[in-house]
């Protein structure tokens, strides 16, 4: 039972290179979302999915996107990498109704950009 | 209206001791309040959470306080032990719409042992 599962645990990149994070769960929950987390700053929502085929901004969405073609998967591209996009970024899920606010979430990917 | 603030930003207690870490938030279409844990170099998990119903929760050593006129809760953790020693996070969501939870700065606990 891996729950969600994020990759690459590390990355660094050079400005102006382009990557994906992989996140898949197999928790066959509806909704996806990514989070950056940057010291002192908690936790802000980049982009979100109630399902597959459907995706929607969140709080921090420049510079990166997703897809959502399939329920388990929600990749995050980030393109053209910038210093501001070193964090960590954690992949999440939830389930239906009562239990969409009970957050599994990944062990983290840390980007650096240098 | 979508902020929620959290205090204070670090806390150390004794062990045996009592944490507390606030919480406020604006926006009255919440209706879900997690509390998340966090250890370095993992993702946060689930500790406790509460819905704007009831005025209290306690599971085991972890209590929640809800004020909802004063749009307030608070995390109690009894007899604080150095295993504890993590970063917490409040939280709110709206269940009907659950997909935008908006999470606090956290606070990094540290237990003395």
């Amino acid at each position: 039972n891996a729950g969600v599962t994020q990759t690459p645990k590390f990355r660094i990149l050079k400005i102006g290179q382009s990557m994906t994070l992989q996140c898949t769960q197999d928790m066959n929950h509806n909704y996806m979302y990514w989070y950056r987390q940057d010291p002192g700053m908690g936790l802000k929502l980049i982009y979100y999915s109630v399902g597959a085929g459907i995706t929607d901004k969140g709080e921090v969405p420049n510079g990166y996107n997703v897809s959502r073609s399939t329920t388990e998967d929600f990749p995050l591209r980030l393109e053209l990498a910038a210093p501001s996009q070193t964090s960590v970024y954690f992949c999440a899920s939830s389930g239906r109704g009562q239990r969409t606010g009970e957050l599994f979430f990944g062990e983290g990917s840390r980007l650096t950009v240098l | 209206q979508q902020q929620v603030k959290q205090s204070p930003q670090s806390l150390i207690v004794q062990k045996g001791g009592i944490s507390i870490i606030n919480c406020a938030y604006e926006n009255t279409a919440f209706d879900y309040f997690p509390w998340y844990q966090q250890f370095p170099g993992k993702g946060p998990a689930l500790l406790i959470a509460i819905r704007p119903d009831v005025s209290e929760k306690k599971e085991g050593r972890f209590t929640i306080s809800f004020n909802k006129s004063a749009k307030q809760f608070s995390l109690h953790i009894m007899d604080s032990q150095p295993g504890d020693s993590a970063t917490y996070f409040c939280a709110a969501s709206r269940n009907t719409g659950g997909f935008k939870t908006i999470f606090g700065a956290g606070t990094r606990l540290f237990v003395k042992a």
